[in-house]
This record gives C-alpha cells, structure tokens and sequence, in this order.
C-alpha cells in the first residue's frame, strides 16, 4: 500500500533556531515529491518539488533533500521565524496523478 | 491571478441536514480535486475530476456525498444527509495537466477550504 509517514509529529522550537523534518514513503512507481506549508485555516503551499533525479532543492530559507533509494526526504529550515509557524506535509506522486498526503509535521516557532 | 476559490468558508449543521460546497478553480486548469482533512491529518482525496469526468471517485461514500462540474469548471460537493464524523475541512484544489505526460510536476493549487461542523 502506498504510504507516507512524517516524523515528528509536532515540533517545538525557538525563534532563530534551525530544524529538520523528515518523510518517508513507499509510493511506487515515484514520480515526484513535494513538500507543502499549511498555515491554520488555509490551504497548502507548495514550497518545494523534486522529481527522481534532483537530491536537493531550496527555496529561501527552506531546503528539502531526496534520497529515492532510501525513499527518504527531509526539509530543513534555518534560522526559523514566528511566521513559519504551520503544518508542513509531506506529498508523493505516482505516474497515475495519484498524491498520497503525508499526516503532517505540526511546527511551532515560540518567541 | 485569482487562486481556487471556495464557499462557505466555514458551515454548521445538524446532523441529517444536507450540505453543499463550491469551487471555483484557478481559469484554464482542467483537473480539479475535492480533499477531506482531518484535524491533524493530511488530506485525503474523495474525488478527481479530469474537465467534467470523475476519473477518480474511489474515496467518495456515495452513500451520502455526491459531486458534479458541469462544464468542466465549477464543482459542488454535497453532502446528505450530514453525520457527526463528517465534520473536517473540506479541500479543493486544481492542476493543469499536459497532454502526453504520464509524470510531470502538475503542482495543486488548493483553495482555503471549508471547515464543516455537524453538531
């Protein structure tokens, strides 16, 4: 069964401080991964997508990396601010428009 | 560039009552989805609709939820009657696919949502 799993499930961290969320999955065959903010009472947004062959992808100071061996991502933040604050979910896609959503790593940025 | 579109943003019902939501998806974007989301959860698809063909209704308890897009443009999702679990965040979201791509980004737009709850 395709599946994907975030880990933490919540994260609390200080203003300024680094993290690092992580996602594993077992959809196959892969197509791409996308990594989403969800800020409370919104939709998702897309931050970041990688397809087989790219290991690793910024966007401001978010950087997600791949290993698709391992079936493994990572989205690491630096220097956190109030407002990155949210849930960030994990999204893989198969050859068949099939997005299977990841639960969720609930983020907070204490001040 | 106006985004995915969705009303009520918020809606609460009793329990047997009927409910509706509509979308309204970004202009030209052929595929449109209809998401479920559970407090803490990710969303879950319930319907996929490529123009005005449901291609992927799988998810959907037809029981009790129904969905059209006439057109191929707006959607409504409806729900009747309503029980308490339905209560959750009911997600559009649309994608342009291109012709002759098995894979492809195809990124998702989502809309803000609709928070449902069945009292």
């Amino acid at each position: 069964k395709n599946q994907v799993e975030q880990s933490p499930q919540s994260l609390i961290i200080l203003e300024g401080k680094n993290c690092t969320l992580q996602c594993n999955y077992t959809v196959s065959p892969f197509s791409n991964l996308r990594w989403y903010k969800q800020d409370t009472g919104r939709g998702p947004v897309s931050l970041t997508i990688m397809t087989f062959s790219e290991n690793t992808k910024s966007n401001g100071r978010y950087t997600a990396t791949l290993d698709a061996d391992t079936k493994q991502s990572s989205l690491h933040i630096t220097a956190s601010q109030l407002s990155d604050s949210a849930s960030y979910i994990c999204v893989v896609r198969d050859y068949g428009q099939n997005f299977v959503f990841g639960p969720g790593t609930r983020l907070s940025v204490l001040p | 560039e106006a985004g995915v579109v969705q009303s009520p943003r918020y809606k609460i019902i009793e329990k047997k009552q009927p409910v509706a939501f509509w979308c309204n998806p970004i202009s030209g974007h052929n595929t449109l989805y209809w998401y479920r989301q559970n407090l803490g959860q990710g969303p879950e698809l319930l319907i996929r609709y490529e123009n005005e063909e449901a291609v992927d209704d799988s998810q959907l308890p037809k029981d009790r939820f129904s969905a059209e897009r006439l057109k191929g443009v707006d959607s409504t999702l409806k729900i009747q009657p309503a029980e308490l679990g339905d209560s959750a965040v009911y997600l559009c979201a649309s994608s342009l696919r291109s012709k002759g791509t098995s894979g492809g980004h195809n990124e998702q737009f989502f809309g803000p949502g609709t928070r449902l709850t069945v009292l």
